[in-house]
């Protein structure tokens, strides 16, 4: 009953380096969406996949890539860290019915240095 | 999308009942209200959801006028741990997209 897990829980990158978050679910949804929260702020949408091999840029898509080739896992990357992407990230799923809610990560602290 | 506006903090006691507001004054006709419920350093967690009237679960109870231009999510006998940041989104099944704002940093004191 694992939900969606994120890896790493932490990490600190260098500037100009680059990284992958990973996003895994064990609920079968076909939506899946990445989100970033910075102090005091709530969360913005970065990018979303409505199914397999798809992705679709959110409100925040610049400096970000994803990747979905696998319905369970939704990749987040990081191609040249800056320090602006210094956040928490969170990953979600959903069934896309529209009246169940989204199951989020616990979120991956990243800071860039 | 519709843009919804919330109190940005609000203050209570152990044992009372809790009621923040949300306006949503564009909401579209097939959006339905959601609010989440996120703990410092935890992800956002779905709490409820509702099109009209008032809909209660074993967490809270969400009351929806008519007009459906903002809700009410009142959260009963509140405890220290429902000190938390509550968010009010409206969601609209077509877009499958959840668009949060700020929330609302609820802190209950004993």
């Amino acid at each position: 009953n694992a939900g969606v897990t994120q890896t790493p829980k932490f990490r600190v990158l260098k500037t100009g380096q680059s990284m992958t978050l990973l996003c895994a679910q064990d609920m079968n949804h076909e939506y899946m969406y990445w989100y970033r929260q910075d102090p005091g702020m709530g969360l913005r949408l970065i990018h979303y996949s409505v199914g397999e091999g798809t992705t679709a840029k959110g409100e925040v898509p610049d400096g970000y890539n994803v990747s979905r080739l696998k319905k369970q896992n939704f990749l987040l990357g990081l191609e040249s860290a800056a320090p602006s992407q210094t956040s928490v990230y969170f990953c979600a799923s959903s069934s896309g019915l529209g009246i169940y809610g989204y199951t989020f990560g616990s979120g991956t602290r990243l800071t860039v240095v | 999308l519709a843009k919804t506006t919330q109190p940005i903090s609000m203050d209570s006691y152990e044992g009372q009942e809790v009621n923040i507001t949300c306006s949503h004054n564009n909401i579209a006709t097939n959006d339905y209200i959601t609010w989440y419920q996120q703990f410092p350093s935890q992800g956002p967690r779905f709490i409820i959801q509702g099109y009209k009237t008032k809909v209660t679960n074993e967490v809270a109870s969400l009351f929806i006028p008519a007009d459906r231009k903002s809700s009410t999510l009142s959260l009963p006998r509140v405890s220290l741990s429902d000190t938390a940041v509550y968010y009010c989104l409206p969601y609209g099944g077509a877009t499958n997209k959840l668009i949060f704002g700020t929330g609302t940093l609820l802190a209950v004191q004993p």
